[in-house]
């Protein structure tokens, strides 16, 4: 079975900062992982992805991620946090059903709040 | 992103009715799913499907049944709508590729 662990329900950075939010998963066979982010009334934007090809992944908006199976965890970073970055962010885990359509188990979600 | 809608966005009910959400997408995407998001608790799935009239059960299904008759419309039926099924709900799809693309949601209350 999948599961993914967000830390910190809400983070808080200042405008320019550091932006890191934290995911580790668990999974039986090699993860696909995915960061979402979803802006207030909206739906989901897929940011990035991990496949198994390269370790560090880059997203959209400038944000990355990187693959660290030693650590299980795949942790969302951005050099320099942009009012418009506020949002909710999950990270997701592909879910192995065996039918042929396979969902994503979610995180339960992380707050991003940026101070002026 | 895929061209995803759903409708309707907003819908109060009462209990003990029944409700049905669509989901219309206009890629031709083989894979298409149901979450609920509540807060707290992320996006859990409902029911997905994988190909027309092919369907099964995700991790919360209980109260939910789905249908499939087209490749572009993804239905949920609520057989008899109860509070707990006050939600935001999002629809799916995807490609082989994995990555899911998501509708813009649809606001249920069950009152």
């Amino acid at each position: 079975a999948q599961s993914v662990t967000q830390l910190g329900s809400h983070v808080s950075v200042s405008e320019g900062a550091l932006v890191l939010l934290r995911c580790n998963y668990s999974s039986s066979v090699p993860p696909y992982l995915f960061w979402y982010v979803q802006y207030p009334n909206q739906g989901l934007q897929l940011l990035l992805k991990y496949t198994s090809a390269a370790t560090l992944v880059k997203g959209i908006n400038g944000f990355e991620a990187e693959f660290k199976k030693s650590e299980t965890s795949f942790h969302l970073t951005k050099p320099s946090a942009h009012m418009s970055d506020a949002a909710e962010y999950f990270c997701a885990v592909r879910t192995y059903s065996g039918g042929g359509a396979d969902g994503l188990t979610f995180g339960k979600g992380t707050h991003l709040i940026i101070q002026p | 992103d895929a061209g995803i809608t759903q409708s309707p966005r907003h819908k109060v009910t009462e209990t003990g009715t029944p409700v049905t959400l669509r989901c219309h997408q206009t890629e031709n995407h083989r894979y298409m799913y149901w979450y609920r998001q509540d807060p707290g608790h992320g996006l859990r799935l409902i029911h997905y499907s994988y190909g027309v009239k092919d369907t099964d059960k995700g991790e919360v299904s209980d109260g939910y049944s789905v249908s499939r008759s087209k490749t572009e419309d993804f239905l949920l039926t609520l057989e008899s709508a109860t509070s707990s099924q006050t939600s935001v709900y999002f629809c799916g799809t995807s490609t082989s590729s994995y990555e899911q693309y998501f509708g813009p949601g649809t606001r249920l209350t069950v009152t």
